[in-house]
């Protein structure tokens, strides 16, 4: 069973380009995160979706910056007029069931996948 | 305060030291406590959740204070190879995405 699966895994942009980032969750799974890790920081939470469905995207910046997880296909997140500043690493994750669902922690663990380092020129 | 907070370290021990990490959350209401393992450049990895009795993995051991809202994690025998990053992350009620800590550096020496 393959786990989590993005690419590209480096990714190199000028300024004012587009960027896209492609996820594809584990086998089974229908829920899908992305994640932010800027240069000695923490993850932070960016989106959460499910299959044609956004169901949490209180971490996306307001500009710029959009998700989608179709019915057919891999999750994408598309940076629009990238600056210096979306220089990162994107974490992708996906789960089995949505957080909170099940009486045990186990049900909620996210797999990661390998990440897609993004340099913005 | 911020919502997961730990010492980023580093923590420099020898080879079959034991080593502790502490990490404190602000949001009382939360329900799911993890530890996850980065290495350098890598894809986190889930080590172990943190159930309120304690628990424990081989050589490893977390605590959970709803009291005092932190979370430990315990690493008996250290191995070269647990050299990583170590990272907290809470997940709040009512919410449905983890929130990370910064992490703790762990470097392990021979």
């Amino acid at each position: 069973n393959a786990g989590v699966m993005q690419n590209p895994r480096h990714l190199v942009r000028r300024r004012g380009q587009e960027a896209r980032l492609r996820c594809s969750p584990m086998k089974g799974h229908s829920h899908v995160y992305w994640y932010r890790q800027l240069p000695e920081e923490g993850l932070k939470f960016m989106v959460y979706l499910q299959k044609e469905n956004i169901i949490d995207e209180s971490g996306m910046p307001k500009e710029r910056f959009s998700a989608e997880f179709p019915k057919e296909g891999p999750s994408i997140l598309r940076i629009q007029q990238v600056v210096r500043g979306d220089s990162a690493a994107y974490f992708c994750a996906s789960s089995h069931r949505s957080p909170g669902q099940g009486s045990a922690p186990i049900y909620n663990e996210q797999f990661f996948g390998p990440g897609t380092r993004l340099t913005v020129l | 305060r911020k919502e997961v907070e730990q010492d980023p370290g580093p923590f420099n021990v020898p080879e079959g030291a034991t080593v502790a990490f502490n990490c404190t959350y602000s949001n009382s209401a939360s329900q799911s406590f993890f530890w996850y393992r980065q290495d350098c450049r890598k894809e986190p990895k889930l080590l172990m959740s943190v159930y309120s009795s304690g628990n424990e993995d081989g050589r490893f051991t977390a605590q959970l204070n709803r009291a005092s809202q932190y979370i430990s994690l315990l690493i008996r025998d250290s191995k070269l190879s647990d050299s990583a990053t170590y990272l907290c992350v809470v997940l709040p009620s009512g919410y449905s995405t983890l929130t990370f800590g910064k992490g703790t550096m762990l470097l392990v020496s021979p």
